[in-house]
């Protein structure tokens, strides 16, 4: 089975700041990788899927890339709604990562 | 804009059957381009994809291989609706259970939107 990693578990951040999330695939799983935001007492919320889309409505500091084994999250200029935990999921499989968490410095 | 919204009860006892269900507005259960999925959150697993159901001139099911049979997912076409049954709950099934729909008319399939979630806890 693919097993799905995210680095860090959890970060401090500052408004403005630039974040990267990192995850990390087992073995390959091309583009087929998605990322979702959950803020404390609500669903998941897609953002990225086929691990570069945008979805429709979600702001555009919020950028995805990778490939095969390795994907990143960037949120470019933090914004206070952005404090959230952010899964990856692996959109075949259905894995999701175990989460990291931005936490305000 | 496709919603989902959840109910069943909170509370379920040891070795008695959960059942949920997720009401669809803006979309049909029957769709060719849509699965319905039931996915779970505990702190102990994270995220966990239980089940789907779709429509290919016949209701069609795929199960996680960890439910063990436990799992029934059904749909209501004349409700417009599904449902999860989930048999022989433990306390280690204590989780926030949500709905969620599946895109899966082109290569790329991801969980939008999510139901609001139902907290479920298992005890007597």
């Amino acid at each position: 089975d693919i097993q799905m990693t995210q680095s860090p578990s959890s970060l401090a951040a500052s408004l403005g700041d630039r974040v990267t999330i990192t995850c990390r695939a087992s073995q390959s799983v091309a583009n087929y990788l998605n990322w979702y935001q959950q803020r404390p007492g609500e669903a998941p919320k897609l953002l990225i899927y086929a691990a570069s889309s945008l979805r429709s409505g979600v702001p555009s500091r919020f950028s995805g890339s990778g490939s095969g084994t390795d994907f990143t999250l960037t949120i470019s200029g933090l914004q206070p709604e952005d404090f959230a935990t952010y899964y990856c999921q692996q959109s075949y499989s259905k894995i999701f990562g175990p989460g990291t968490t931005v936490h305000i410095k | 804009q496709v919603q989902l919204e959840q109910s069943g009860p909170g509370l379920v006892k040891p070795s008695q059957t959960l059942s949920l269900a997720c009401a669809i507005s803006g979309d049909s259960v029957s769709a060719y381009d849509a699965a319905w999925n039931w996915i779970r959150q505990s702190p102990s697993r994270g995220l966990e994809w239980l089940g789907r159901i779709y429509y290919r001139s016949r209701w069609i099911t795929d199960y996680a291989v960890f439910m063990n049979s436990r799992i029934i997912i059904k749909a209501d076409a004349s409700k417009n609706q599904f449902s999860l049954q989930l048999n022989s709950m433990t306390p280690d099934d204590t989780a926030v259970y949500y709905c969620a729909r599946d895109d899966i008319s082109g290569s790329y399939n991801y969980f939008d939107p999510w139901g609001q979630g139902t907290r479920v806890t298992v005890s007597s």
